[in-house]
């Protein structure tokens, strides 16, 4: 069970900016932990894209962007293209009964 | 590059032991500060995490769910990472990922994930 949630798909067009938010609790997101968030193609090794909240790995574009506030989370992908059509993942840490790693619920972008 | 490959048996009848094992290569996983980990993805449940080992091997850390019946190793001979999950039902059915978290980041930050196994309980 998901401790992090997320808004099951979302849906641009080319060249259009879609959002992407995850919200959690006061026994992670809103405890202050990091959010990362990772990008899921099928038959290939998941990727992070995002690290501390805002941060980009070297590679990923700047396409993509995170921000993080209270309990939630976002990602931003901006000039949405064709390969961006993908699941996407945040992730977090939480304090609550020993639980580590935690993540959201997953929302599938589609690339209309 | 870190690379990491999962290999399992693919078909695992209820009540027995499901053993993975995760071929690392590009790195060494004695070296550096990482945490050598194992999550799963199943239809009914999303991503979640089984546990996690220091590269050091002198810490382990389990979701308390599976602790009882989840194993993490090192073999540091091989480069390799393995789960043992004991008593396995239906509901362990799922791809099964390595991964490799930074350990001083302190949140599961992970910076290299292999491309997942998937694991069928059935009779």
């Amino acid at each position: 069970q998901s401790v992090l949630t997320q808004p099951p798909s979302v849906s641009g067009a080319p060249g259009q900016r879609v959002s992407i938010s995850c919200t959690g609790g006061n026994s992670n997101i809103g405890a202050g932990y990091d959010v990362q968030w990772y990008q899921f193609l099928p038959g290939t090794a998941p990727k992070l894209l995002i690290y501390a909240n805002t941060n980009r790995p070297s590679g990923v574009p700047d396409r993509f962007s995170g921000s993080k506030s209270g309990t939630s989370a976002s990602l931003a992908i901006t000039g949405l293209q064709a390969e961006d059509e993908a699941d996407y993942y945040c992730q977090s840490y939480d304090s609550s009964l020993r639980e580590a790693w935690v993540f959201g619920t997953g929302t599938k972008v589609t690339v209309l | 590059q870190v690379q990491l490959q999962a290999s399992g048996p693919g078909l695992v009848k209820p009540s027995e032991t499901l053993s993975l094992t995760c071929t690392v290569s590009g790195g060494s996983v004695s070296s550096g500060s990482y945490y050598w980990s194992w999550i799963r993805q199943s239809p009914g449940k999303g991503l979640e995490w089984i546990a996690y080992i220091f590269n050091t091997g002198s810490t382990t850390n389990y979701t308390p769910s599976l602790k009882s019946r989840a194993t993490i190793s090192l073999d540091t001979s091989k480069n390799q990472l393995s789960l043992e999950l004991t008593s396995v039902t239906a509901a362990d059915t799922a791809v099964y990922y390595c991964a490799r978290a930074i350990a001083a980041a302190g949140t599961g930050l992970i910076d290299y994930w292999g491309q997942g196994s998937l694991v069928t309980v059935s009779s």
